[in-house]
């Protein structure tokens, strides 16, 4: 089983609309949650990062964190073409210092 | 500098070939990452430094791969007799502390091909 699960898409939503992305994690361990935007051809960027139960908002991006069913979201209010990227889900554990990340979920905003 | 750094952009090399790629952090950031990213995969982890000690390196797929970061600044990446299976974008990446998480700021990338 791997630490980090995503469903990898592609999932499209027209465009003003709010996309819903979900990530659950393995290991109970798990200490921070961290959601990155990946163009194509470009390296990771981070969006915003959770650690404690929740709702966590920062602009049009709300990061959701439940513990107890090992899942965390992202929620994109307001999709504009250009949110279209694929988007990793990270975590990191108390123990040791790796961050484990999914395989992503690409995201497609229709105009 | 502004942000990670990494060179070369695009290295095209042929099996058994020695490579070194290098890594320039954002300056001050103590813990420093490498991690290699496959065609349609999240980036896997290969190893850490925090300064120059190299921490974990537990996720380096053989005894071909080695890193270094001797002065606790750049860093690089060693890949010895070269494979096609080695063929990834390897990615830095340097963190620090923000909001009382350590977040990491990834580098563009190296894109190997191995022929």
């Amino acid at each position: 089983q791997k630490e980090v699960e995503q469903n990898s898409g592609p999932l499209s939503v027209p465009e003003g609309a709010i996309a819903s992305l979900n990530c659950t994690y393995s290991d109970r361990g798990s200490q921070s949650f961290f959601w990155y935007r990946q163009y194509s051809g470009k390296s990771p960027e981070l969006i915003m990062f959770i650690y404690s139960n929740g709702d966590k908002e920062d602009g049009r991006f709300t990061a959701q964190l439940n513990k107890a069913s090992q899942y965390v979201s992202l929620l994109i209010r307001d999709s504009q073409p250009s949110d279209s990227a694929t988007y990793l889900c990270a975590v990191r554990l108390i123990r040791g210092n790796q961050f484990y990340f999914g395989t992503g979920t690409s995201l497609t905003v229709i105009p | 500098g502004a942000g990670v750094s990494q060179s070369p952009r695009y290295k095209v090399a042929k099996r058994g070939q020695d490579v070194a790629l290098r890594c320039d952090p954002i300056s001050g950031h103590v813990s420093l990452f490498w991690y290699q990213q496959a065609l349609g995969q999240g980036p896997e982890f290969l190893t850490y430094f925090q300064n120059e000690a190299q921490l974990d390196k537990s996720g380096l797929p053989s005894d071909r791969f080695f890193a270094e970061r001797p002065e606790g600044s750049v860093s690089t990446l060693k890949i010895q007799r070269t494979q096609q299976e080695d063929s990834a974008v390897y990615l830095c990446a340097s963190s620090t502390v923000a909001g009382g998480q350590e977040t990491q700021y990834f580098g563009p990338g190296t894109r190997l091909l191995v022929l």
